[in-house]
């Protein structure tokens, strides 16, 4: 089964408007972390936000917020305020396994979702 | 800039040849971690170091290895190349290998063999 589920190939957004990229995952570990990563036309692969399992609150940075569903096992990435530069693909990836755990904290990533932004 | 450095950025080689990819961890980070990315496959975790000692491998090729040396930097060496290892290769660092720590990714090695 695959642990992490983009279900979004591609994504269109107005500039200014807002846009939420969908994640959804599977584990049955108690410790997980989320994070969303964003990838240019250019290859590099930049950090955008993180949520850990036990967080209670929303994580947020700058325009981009993850919408943090624990009981449906979802991870929305929401933009505010699209720019053109937001143009990329966008991957969701979790990382299972506390302290000590066997995973070593790998990331495993869902297959991303393209997002352009018209002007 | 994530402070994880990469190199080379760019390398074309023949089938058959051997390369090896070049990785500075940002400061301070002691766990090390190689990905693949192609088109066919997606991101893929290849093997993963702590401190100089290897601590998980993943979809990782036999003609492939890799090491962490004293210093913290890796290498990931890639041998008898085919057509399909072309592909990008990210080398990713964290202070530890736990859930809460953030993984920062380097600009890639874009690897094509010919």
């Amino acid at each position: 089964a695959q642990k992490i589920t983009q279900t979004q190939p591609g994504m269109f957004v107005q500039e200014k408007e807002a846009v939420t990229l969908d994640c959804t995952y599977d584990t049955s570990d108690p410790s997980y972390g989320l994070f969303w990563y964003k990838q240019p036309s250019s290859g590099e692969m930049i950090f955008l936000i993180y949520q850990g399992s036990y967080d209670q609150q929303n994580a947020t940075e700058g325009r981009y917020s993850l919408n943090f569903q624990k009981a449906r096992k979802s991870a929305n990435l929401v933009i505010s305020a699209s720019q053109l530069g937001d143009s990329a693909m966008y991957f969701c990836a979790m990382r299972e396994g506390g302290a000590g755990g066997t995973s070593y904290g790998k990331l495993t990533f869902g297959q991303g979702t393209i997002l352009t932004v018209h002007p | 800039d994530s402070g994880v450095t990469q190199t080379p950025k760019h390398l074309i080689t023949a089938t058959g040849q051997r390369v090896t990819l070049r990785c500075s961890p940002r400061s301070g980070d002691l766990s090390v971690y190689w990905y693949q990315q192609s088109l066919d496959q997606g991101l893929q975790f290849l093997i993963q170091y702590y401190n100089g000692e290897e601590r998980a491998k993943g979809n990782i090729l036999e003609r492939f290895s890799a090491q962490q040396f004293p210093d913290l930097h890796s290498e990931l060496n890639l041998s008898s190349l085919e057509l399909g290892d072309s592909a990008l290769y990210f080398c990713a660092s964290s202070v530890a290998p736990h859930s809460g720590n953030t993984i920062y990714f380097g600009e890639g090695s874009w690897l094509t063999v010919v």
